[in-house]
């Protein structure tokens, strides 16, 4: 079974502008979350979907955005890049409602993004 | 407010046991985890526990649950090279998960 895929893996970006990343979550998973890696805030979460649907969000400015397609693959898009959002940007899925639920993530290697 | 503490930095020798410890602050979670981040990966599961459980053993890994004082730790006995990583505690609150900093276990040999 092929796990969480993230593209692209690393990227460099300048202030102002805007990025996506995505997502495809292991086959059948229909839960998608979005967290923010950083040095000094550790792991930060940013928002989660279910079937298409925002289910949750973290504290975020508006500039982060996300959305999941019908085949729950999902992008994230950062407009208006500052140099604080230089981190590592993880995905996880789950396929929640399946019986016993262990709460298991199944995270992929992540998007590490630059911004200069 | 959900919260979940943990220190930073823990060196072993090789052979040694390991122990990490986790602090959280809302007692409603449902289950605890513990993952671990190998360099340039992302998260995997190591184990979990039920909140009404006190004690899990999973080969060499062995988790504590310490309810009254919300406090989680993970022994890993006979610590190894390849254990070196980032061990990140969890909490799962309904439909959210709250991880701690992670703690970085450095392995001498």
């Amino acid at each position: 079974k092929a796990g969480v895929t993230q593209t692209p893996r690393y990227l460099i970006k300048t202030r102002g502008q805007q990025v996506t990343l995505s997502c495809s979550p292991i086959s059948g998973h229909r839960s998608v979350s979005w967290y923010q890696q950083t040095p000094g805030q550790g792991l930060q979460f940013l928002f989660e979907y279910f079937s298409e649907t925002q289910r949750n969000k973290g504290n975020f400015p508006g500039r982060f955005s996300g959305r999941q397609f019908s085949n729950s693959r999902s992008e994230m898009n950062v407009s208006t890049l500052e140099l604080g959002d230089s981190a590592l940007y993880l995905c996880a899925s789950s396929n929640p409602g399946t019986g016993v639920f262990t709460g298991e993530l199944f995270f992929g290697e992540g998007s590490r993004l630059t911004v200069l | 407010g959900e919260d979940v503490e943990q220190s930073l930095f823990l060196s072993v020798r090789e052979g040694d046991s390991s122990v990490i410890n986790c602090t959280y602050t809302d007692s409603s979670s449902t289950y605890l985890y513990w993952y671990k981040q190998e360099p340039g990966a992302g998260l995997q599961l190591l184990t979990y526990i039920f909140s009404n459980m006190d004690m899990k053993q999973d080969q060499r890994l062995t988790v504590l649950l310490n309810k009254k004082d919300k406090h989680l730790s993970l022994r890993i006995a006979d610590t190894q090279t390849g254990d070196s990583a980032i061990y990140f505690c969890a909490a799962f609150y309904g439909q959210n998960f709250v991880f701690g900093p992670g703690t970085r276990l450095s392995v001498l040999p």
